[in-house]
């Protein structure tokens, strides 16, 4: 069973476009998380988010997590090549739980 | 400072043997969490560590598959008579202590990739 559901699951884009990736509960979380895994490596924190409604800003990066804490959403301005990678949200409840995964890839 | 390494990288065995795939978390870290990745999936936790203690291991398949602390540092995942389905990225993380419902910043292995014929 997964918590976290990610959309779209597979995006591929030109480089400069912009793109938002949403991540969707049932459950609450007192805090998500994402990360971004590049292939053959793994998973990298980008940021954590705490409060409902808390917008974070991480140069071209925009996080916000919902009001009600159940969903999130990752927005990238003028996405570039070096963005590519496999992005996943996070939750913590007794257990670690990681989101379904959204492929990116930028075209140069 | 050295990061999590996980040995070996890959294994490929026979179905009906056992494998152990180990973790060597960062030094001072207090947690140690095992996941499975399915290729373009995110991690599906399997069980995690505080020091020795196993804190939670529901998240382990069925009984073929065990882990261990001894010392609250390395860790071993042992998968008994291995299946075919159990082909996949087995990838350790480590973090300073967490304790459920909080957060903190997770840092991953490389993984060992398992492949049972």
């Amino acid at each position: 069973t997964q918590l976290l559901e990610q959309s779209p699951q597979f995006l591929s884009i030109q480089e400069g476009e912009n793109l938002t990736v949403y991540c969707n509960s049932s459950s609450v979380f007192s805090s998500l998380q994402w990360y971004r895994q590049e292939p053959g490596e793994g998973p990298v924190l980008l940021v954590t988010v705490v409060t409902g409604g808390e917008v974070k800003k991480l140069k071209r990066l925009t996080f916000q997590f919902g009001d009600a804490r159940k969903d999130s959403s990752l927005h990238i301005t003028a996405a570039q090549p070096g963005d590519t990678g496999l992005y996943l949200c996070a939750g913590a409840g007794n257990q670690f739980y990681f989101g379904t995964g959204t492929s990116l890839t930028v075209i140069p | 400072g050295a990061g999590v390494s996980q040995s070996p990288r890959y294994k490929v065995t026979k179905r009906g043997q056992d494998v152990a795939l180990r973790c060597d978390p960062i030094s001072g870290h207090v947690s140690l969490y095992w996941y499975r990745q399915a290729l373009g999936q995110g991690p599906e936790f399997l069980t995690y560590f505080n020091y020795e203690a196993q804190q939670d291991k529901s998240g382990l398949p069925n009984d073929r598959f065990s882990a261990e602390r001894p010392e609250g540092s390395i860790s071993t995942l042992t998968i008994q008579r291995t299946e075919q389905r159990d082909s996949a990225m087995y990838r350790c993380a480590s973090s300073l202590i967490w304790r459920g419902g909080s957060y903190n910043e997770q840092f991953f292995g490389p993984g060992t990739r398992l492949t049972v014929l």
